[in-house]
């Protein structure tokens, strides 16, 4: 049973320009959560999806914006990139959104330069 | 607001000697308190979910409790490999899920 998986696993990218993170759920989940994890912080929560469409929202710019596909699978876009968009972004996947177990990938590092 | 707070920040124990984690919170209806663990560079593991005050659940050397203001993570006679990040986390009573994160401590047991 694949577990939650994200790609690329590393990224950098140039300051102002635009990037698109991937995620696809632990098989039988249907709500995907986003987090925003600087160096030696804990994750911050970004947004929610569930059944498509965006449930719930942090505390984050428009310039970060997602979408949820029907086979579950999400994608997190964040535009006008700023150096301290550098992170680890991290995709929970879990059955209802509500407090059930969430499942974590190996999140994406992004660099901004 | 909900807020989680752990302490110590870092802990250094010598494998075998025991002891606890700490994890504070403030919340309006606590749907559930979450503990993950963390590797460097990786996603958290999921550990524990405690709902009520009193609960406690257990797995190899760890041990999570709960009570209304507090949880704490036991590690009892720690080895080299459980060294990581330890995450708490809650769901609070307005959230579909949404997880509130501590910012972790650091364990780091010496052999």
């Amino acid at each position: 049973d694949a577990g939650v998986t994200q790609s690329p696993t590393h990224l950098i990218k140039t300051r102002g320009q635009q990037v698109t993170l991937r995620c696809s759920p632990k098989s039988g989940h249907d709500t995907v959560s986003w987090y925003q994890q600087a160096l030696g912080q804990g994750p911050q929560f970004i947004f929610q999806y569930y059944e498509e469409e965006e449930r719930q929202r942090g505390n984050f710019p428009d310039r970060f914006s997602g979408h949820q596909f029907p086979n579950y699978s999400s994608e997190l876009n964040v535009n006008a990139l700023l150096l301290g968009d550098s992170a680890l972004y991290l995709c929970a996947s879990s059955l209802g959104g509500g407090n059930t177990e969430a499942f974590f990938g190996q999140g994406t590092r992004l660099t901004v330069v | 607001e909900d807020q989680v707070t752990q302490s110590p920040e870092a802990l250094r124990l010598q494998e075998g000697e025991s002891s606890s984690l700490n994890c504070s919170y403030t919340v309006s209806g606590l749907r559930g308190l979450f503990w993950y663990r963390q590797d460097p560079g990786k996603g958290p593991e999921f550990l524990f979910t405690l709902y009520s005050a009193g609960e406690e659940k257990e797995k190899e050397r760890l041990k999570a409790t709960l009570t209304k203001k507090e949880s704490f993570l036991h590690i009892t006679a720690p080895k080299p490999e459980d060294s990581a990040t330890y995450l708490c986390a809650l769901v609070g009573g307005t959230s579909y899920g949404k997880l509130t994160f501590g910012q972790g401590t650091i364990l780091t047991v010496h052999p």
